[in-house]
């Protein structure tokens, strides 16, 4: 059971926007800023990401993150084929002393 | 370019011993904490280590206290990982990533089995 909770999978039409929640606590989101990851088949995650809302350089506009509380959120504004792909939340827990992540989004576009 | 590459995965029995490395290029490893990160085949990551840049402060996951010990050798540029009384639980890819997740390496795997 991963501390912090996302849905197991999501989907939509080339388009579509699609949402995944990411749902914490006060030890780890409530205090802590959140990183989204992508990690596609067979190779390692990539940061998406950062700081709650901020993009890597070349990540593509399409995705935005938000943080609100305990929670926080990514979104893909006009799913394309190549964002199908599993997506990890994280934060630091200052009560565990150590990273949490969700249990992974696996998106589908359809 | 970038990189982090894992070395030292493989097989090994219920109870035994491996070293997993990761050597860094393309970035000075003294200025950065660094974590160890394991995803069971079909499964999530779970995060098992965190080192700070000099290496005096460290923390474990609670699934690998007292059993993992990470280290660095900033001289080297490397990142290690030794794993002791291993079970099959333990069984994942490796691996290592930069700071905040930022630069992942490949992944080694990690196959616990008699």
């Amino acid at each position: 059971q991963s501390v912090l909770t996302q849905p197991p999978s999501a989907s939509g039409t080339p388009g579509q926007r699609v949402t995944i929640s990411c749902s914490g606590s006060s030890s780890n989101i409530g205090s802590n800023t959140v990183n989204w990851y992508q990690q596609l088949p067979g190779t390692a995650p990539k940061l998406l990401i950062y700081s709650n809302n901020q993009r890597p350089s070349g990540v593509p506009d399409r995705f935005s993150g938000s943080k609100s509380g305990t929670s926080a959120s990514l979104a893909i504004s006009g799913l394309q084929s190549e964002d199908e792909a599993d997506y990890y939340c994280a934060a630091w827990d200052d009560s565990l002393n150590g990273w949490v992540f969700g249990g992974g989004t696996k998106v589908t576009a359809l | 370019e970038v990189q982090l590459v894992e070395s030292g995965g493989g097989l090994v029995q219920p109870g035994g011993s491996l070293r997993l490395s990761c050597a860094a290029s393309g970035f000075s490893l003294s200025s950065y904490e660094m974590n160890w990160v394991r995803q069971a085949p079909g499964k999530g990551l779970e995060w098992v280590s965190y080192i700070s840049s000099s290496g005096s402060s460290i923390y474990y996951a609670d699934s690998v206290k007292g059993r993992f010990t990470v280290s660095r050798d900033n001289a080297k540029t490397s990142l290690y990982l030794q794993m002791n009384s291993l079970r099959a639980e333990d069984t994942a890819v490796y691996f290592c990533a930069r700071s905040a997740f930022d630069i992942w390496g490949q992944g080694t795997m990690v196959t616990v089995s008699s």
